[in-house]
């Protein structure tokens, strides 16, 4: 069965203090694994789409990479607006265009 | 503002009542997603339609239905409401999914 999880279900940080959000994913041909960020009360944001392993993308602090089973999403320097959930979903060949999205991280940047 | 729209932001309805949640896609985006995403199951994908024609199902019940219209507005229709219905439910769409969904800000709905 697919499925996908994410690790920490929370994450408190201090302002500054880099770390990683985790996804990880067992699903049967993946066309593409994406990264969302959710503010509360709000839907989510479109961060970032990996397709292969060994793939990168940036933007501001935040980092994504793919491997075979899973994703990370680095966080360098938080700040207190970067506090969200983070998101992951996977878009698989027999998903047509739709998504399986993971629980969640709720990210936490305190000053 | 994403360019989706959804109406209204919030509703609250007693059980077994009917509601009519409301989505407009972003201009030029064929594609539009319904996902129900409550505390305890994240974001579950309901239904989706490109260009007026239902094109996938997910883990949507019997009670609920959907349609697109001809100016590509969609809604998404909740019958004889139960307390576990109570959710934000989000509408998507996208020109091409490659490039992920654009989300609305959702509808909040409780069932009392």
């Amino acid at each position: 069965e697919d499925q996908v999880t994410q690790s920490p279900e929370a994450l408190r940080l201090q302002e500054g203090e880099s770390s990683s959000l985790n996804c990880s994913y067992t699903v049967s041909g993946l066309r593409g694994l994406f990264w969302y960020r959710q503010d509360p009360g709000k839907g989510p944001e479109f961060l970032f789409t990996l397709y292969s392993a060994g793939e990168e993308k940036e933007k501001e602090r935040l980092k994504a990479t793919l491997t075979k089973k899973e994703s990370f999403l680095h966080i360098t320097a938080p700040k207190p607006e970067d506090s969200a959930t983070y998101l992951c979903a996977v878009q698989a060949v027999n998903y047509g265009q739709n998504f399986v999205f993971g629980p969640g991280t709720r990210l936490s940047v305190l000053p | 503002d994403s360019g989706v729209t959804q109406t209204p932001k919030h509703l609250i309805t007693a059980t077994g009542q009917r509601v009519t949640l409301r989505c407009s896609p972003r201009s030029g985006d064929l594609s539009v997603y319904w996902y129900q995403q409550s505390l305890d199951q994240g974001l579950q994908f309901l239904i989706q339609y490109y260009n007026g024609e239902e094109r996938a199902k997910g883990n949507i019940l019997e009670r609920f239905s959907a349609q697109q219209f001809p100016d590509l507005h969609s809604e998404l229709n909740l019958s004889s409401l139960e307390l576990g219905d109570s959710a934000l439910y989000f509408c998507a769409s996208s020109v091409d999914s490659s490039y992920g969904y654009t989300f609305g800000s959702g509808t909040r709905l409780t069932v009392v």
